[in-house]
């Protein structure tokens, strides 16, 4: 059974670092092909594709939001982290970690619950 | 990157077809057969309903279908039920310069 969640802080000041790790479960993060997206979702808005890591280690990322960005992971612990820094309150969403099973096409197959970031002083 | 562009709302009664559009540009649905769509109902995370465009994951109801032209996509419901009541999301790659993937707008499905 396919499972990701989700966790990490869910409140964080402005301009501080978030950093959110995913747990996945039922599938290997070394299977060739096998990658993990972060998304997010301000309250009451449309999803928002963040970054994607892929089996070997190749990082992708928003164009707009790059520069803050970093995706990792570790195959050992099957988890897949995300920094974002200098945290603004626009950055307020739910966070979703998502499993494709290639880096293009296919879709988003199976998601985490979601975490929701409050960035507020 | 721009979001892909939805209509806010679609409404039908049980039992009616409805379609919801979802139009990019040349540099994303036209360029690639890589549109998804998801069924989000509220508080809950999003479920992938349609990829590559026209392709149905194991378990999903075939009332839901999926087709493109140029650069606009659309997700066809049909024999609306009250459990399509849901927001739905289109996504396509966009890979112009690198990986990358834009999210729609989003539709708010109403049964009526």
């Amino acid at each position: 059974q396919v499972t990701l969640r989700e966790s990490g802080p869910a409140l964080v000041k402005p301009t501080q670092t978030l950093t959110l790790t995913c747990t996945v479960s039922g599938f290997s993060l070394s299977t060739s092909g096998m990658c993990v997206s972060w998304i997010r979702q301000p309250p009451g808005k449309a999803l928002e594709w963040l970054a994607l890591i892929d089996w070997d280690d190749d990082e992708y990322y928003s164009t707009s939001l790059k520069t803050r960005l970093t995706i990792s992971k570790d195959t050992s612990k099957n988890q897949v982290v995300l920094r974002m820094t200098n945290m603004d309150p626009v950055d307020t969403a739910t966070y979703y970690c998502a499993r494709k099973m290639t880096a293009v096409g296919t879709g988003f197959d199976y998601w985490g619950q979601g975490t929701l970031v409050t960035v507020s002083s | 990157q721009s979001a892909l562009t939805q209509p806010a709302s679609v409404s039908g009664s049980p039992g009616q077809s409805i379609t919801i559009s979802c139009t990019g540009t040349s540099s994303d649905v036209g360029d690639y057969n890589y549109v998804s769509w998801y069924q989000q109902h509220p508080g809950k995370a999003p479920k992938l309903i349609i990829y590559d465009v026209t392709n149905r994951p194991s378990g999903v109801s075939n009332r839901f279908s999926g087709s493109k032209s140029g650069n606009t996509a659309s997700l066809t419901i049909s024999g609306l039920q009250p459990v399509d009541e849901a927001d739905y999301y289109c996504t396509s790659y966009t890979g112009s310069s690198t990986l990358d993937y834009v999210f729609g707008t989003g539709t708010k499905v109403t049964v009526l």
